[in-house]
């Protein structure tokens, strides 16, 4: 059965960071892509940014709103995505949704809250 | 990156059908065969229900079909049921960031 569980979510002020993790099992982590998606309340999906596999160099990319804040990362010998987010503004609050990259975004984990508030 | 533009709601009885489009740009939508179809209910993750316009997933009923004409793509259901009504989501490979990019999403309402 695939699983992906989010974790490292919670309050963190305006400027600072925080790094979110994204553990996976049941399928072939390293030779997955795996993408970051975000949905603010009551908001719609945004997609935040992507780390392909070894295969395709770990080559990474991002939306314009989160890219030189944001890193992706991978450990593939901990079947495990990274989320890295430095200076993290209000705009930046949302559920942070780790997706599978198959044949579209074919599993999702269950997300983790990120608040920004002072 | 601008969101892909849905309408914000639709609605329908049920059996009957309803179309949900997604408009995006020949950067995105019209330039490639990547579109996806996600459903969400409250709370929970999105659902794959639609891939590469046209695919329905395994365990994904057949009243969910996908098409594409130029820079438009659309998700159909037909025989609509209560339990369809959730938010519904396109996605597409945009050219702009190399990744990927949403609509703003349709909430559906069975009457």
């Amino acid at each position: 059965e695939v699983q992906l569980v989010e974790s490292g979510g919670g309050l963190v002020q305006p400027g600072g960071s925080l790094k979110l993790s994204c553990a996976a099992s049941g399928f072939t982590f390293s030779g997955s892509d795996m993408h970051w998606v975000r949905q603010a309340s009551g908001k719609g999906l945004e997609w935040v940014g992507r780390i392909r596999s070894k295969a395709k160099s770990y080559a990474t990319a991002y939306a314009a709103s989160v890219k030189g804040r944001f890193t992706i990362s991978r450990d593939d010998s901990k079947n495990t995505a990274y989320l890295q987010m430095n200076s993290l503004k209000t705009d930046d609050t949302a559920v942070y949704y780790c997706t599978k990259a198959g044949l579209g975004f074919d599993y999702w984990g269950q997300g983790t809250l990120v608040t920004v508030s002072s | 990156q601008s969101a892909l533009t849905q309408p914000a709601s639709v609605s329908g009885s049920p059996g009957q059908s309803i179309t949900i489009s997604c408009t995006g740009t020949s950067s995105d939508v019209g330039g490639y065969n990547y579109v996806s179809w996600y459903q969400q209910d409250p709370g929970k993750a999105p659902k794959l229900m639609i891939y590469e316009v046209t695919h329905r997933p395994s365990g994904v009923p057949d009243r969910f079909s996908g098409s594409k004409s130029g820079n438009t793509a659309s998700l159909t259901i037909s025989g609509l049921q209560a339990e369809d009504e959730a938010d519904y989501y396109c996605s597409s490979y945009t050219t702009s960031t190399r990744g990927v990019v949403f609509g703003g999403g349709t909430k559906l309402t069975v009457l």
